[in-house]
């Protein structure tokens, strides 16, 4: 099946506690990103991803760290958590790299609490 | 910066009825924009995806229309049924490719 997954789809810490989220893609896509949702806000992108080993700053990328260094995997790294990082994440991915340019595929979502 | 705005917020309708959902944005410069149904504890399901040089799309019992000179698009849905709520969002991404999204339209088709 086609699909995006992310891990854990639900996570408590502390603040300070560095902790990486994970996503991987089966479809072979080329772009995928990093959102967080928070209400009142909408979704905002963190990183983006072109290629592997391309990546780049979304809208809000500040305490956030990503790689990708195989075409399948877009792990979301928070090496100092805050408070003000809880939220619902969401990983996606396209075929096609750029934007909405194709049609994007999410995962079912991580949510983060930092206490 | 772009902004994306979603009338209404909150949408509370019997079943049958056919439904507009609005999306305006403040910079026509878009490449494209895409609708999307988010249903609660789930990811986003891409619905539509109208590209700069169309004017709609159709899948179904939904369509999309885009107006990039008035920066405004709507999705429209025949004889909505129960199954069909959920929170709309559209988004639209242009030279940046970095997306901006609405903050959604919650829908509720009642039996």
């Amino acid at each position: 099946e086609a699909q995006v997954t992310q891990n854990p789809r639900y996570l408590i810490t502390v603040t300070g506690k560095k902790l990486t989220v994970t996503c991987s893609q089966n479809m072979n896509h080329e772009y995928m990103s990093w959102y967080r949702q928070d209400p009142g806000l909408g979704l905002r992108q963190i990183y983006y991803s072109m290629n592997v080993e391309v990546t780049d700053k979304g809208d809000v990328p500040e305490g956030y760290k990503v790689s990708r260094k195989e075409k399948r995997n877009f792990p979301l790294i928070l090496e100092s958590p805050s408070p003000n990082q809880t939220s619902l994440y969401f990983c996606a991915s396209s075929l096609k790299a750029g934007g909405l340019t194709d049609t994007q595929y999410f995962g079912p979502g991580t949510r983060l609490t930092v206490l | 910066k772009q902004e994306v705005t979603q009338i209404p917020a909150a949408l509370s309708v019997p079943e049958g009825e056919n439904l507009v959902l609005n999306c305006s944005f403040t910079d026509s410069a878009i490449y494209n924009l895409q609708w999307f149904r988010q249903d609660p504890g789930k990811g986003l399901t891409s619905l539509l995806l109208i590209q700069s040089s169309q004017r709609e799309q159709t899948s179904g019992r939904l369509n999309a229309s885009l107006d990039k000179s008035s920066g405004r698009s709507t999705l429209y849905i025949a004889a909505s049924q129960p199954g069909d709520s959920a929170t709309y969002l559209c988004a639209v991404s242009g030279g940046s490719y970095i997306p901006t999204f609405g903050r959604g339209t919650s829908l509720i088709v009642h039996p």
